[in-house]
C-alpha cells in the first residue's frame, strides 16, 4: 500500500537552529516524491520534488531509497520559514495522483 | 496569469441536501484533481481528471462525483451531505498526464449543519 508517514505533528525551533522535517514513504516500485507547504492564510504550494534536486529557500531533501525517507533539511531556520509542510508521494504511471502526509508545523521561534 | 479559482470559498448546507463546487484551473492546464482537507484526516484524495476522462478516484462513497469540461473546468458534487462531509475541498491543476507538482487553489470551506 502507498503510504507516506510525517511522525512530527509539531516541530519548533529557534531562529537561526538547523531543521529537520521527517518523511517515510511506502511504496513497492519507483515512487516521485514532493514537498508542500502552506504559510498562514495561504494556498498550498509546491516547494520541492526530488527529482529537480533543487534547493529552494535554503530547503533540500535528499530521496534515500534504502530507508524510504525524504527529509527536508534547512541548516539555519528562518522566522519566515513557519508554516505547515506536507510530504506527498505520487506512485508510477500516467496520474497526478498525490499520496500526502499528515503534515508538521514548523514554528521557529525568534 | 490567473490562477487556480474555486467557487464559491464558503458553504453552508443542511445535511440531506446536495452541493456543487466549481474549480477553473490555470489557462492550459489539462489535469484537475479534487482533494478533501481536514484536520483529523489531512489531505485525501478524491479525483482526477484529465481531457474530460476521469483518470482515479480515491476511496469515497459514490456521493462524490465530478466531472471536467472540454474547457477544462471541473465540477465536483456530494449528494446527501453528512455531518462528515464539512471539509476543505481542494482543486489542484497541471499542465500534463504525470505533471511535476501541482498548482492549487484556495479551497472551499464546506460546513454541514
Amino acid at each position: 500500500a502507498q503510504r507516506v508517514t510525517q511522525p512530527e505533528k509539531l516541530l519548533s525551533v529557534f531562529k537561526g537552529a538547523p531543521v529537520e522535517l521527517k518523511c517515510n514513504y511506502s511504496y513497492s516500485g519507483s515512487p516521485e516524491l514532493f514537498w508542500y507547504v502552506q504559510y498562514s492564510r495561504q494556498r498550498l504550494q509546491l516547494l520541492l520534488r526530488h527529482i529537480s534536486r533543487e534547493s529552494i529557500k535554503g530547503f533540500t531533501a535528499d530521496l534515500n531509497k534504502g530507508e524510504t525517507s525524504f527529509h527536508l533539511k534547512k541548516p539555519f531556520a528562518q522566522e519566515e520559514d513557519s508554516a505547515m509542510y506536507y510530504c506527498a508521494l505520487r506512485g508510477g504511471g500516467a496520474t497526478n495522483k498525490l499520496i500526502f502526509g499528515t503534515g508538521t508545523l514548523l514554528a521557529v521561534q525568534p | 496569469k490567473a490562477g487556480v479559482t474555486q467557487t464559491p470559498r464558503y458553504l453552508i448546507k443542511t445535511r440531506g441536501q446536495q452541493v456543487t463546487l466549481s474549480c477553473s484551473p490555470i489557462s492550459g492546464h489539462r489535469s484537475v484533481s479534487w482533494y478533501q482537507q481536514t484536520p483529523g484526516q489531512g489531505l485525501q484524495f478524491l479525483f482526477e481528471y484529465f481531457s474530460e476522462t476521469q483518470r482515479n478516484k480515491g476511496n469515497f462513497p459514490g456521493r462524490f462525483s465530478g466531472r471536467q469540461f472540454s474547457n477544462s473546468r471541473s465540477e465536483m458534487n456530494v449528494s446527501t451531505l453528512e455531518l462528515g462531509d464539512s471539509a476543505l475541498y481542494l482543486c489542484a491543476s497541471s499542465v500534463g498526464s504525470a505533471d511535476y507538482g501541482y498548482t492549487f487553489g484556495s479551497g472551499t470551506r464546506l460546513t454541514v449543519v
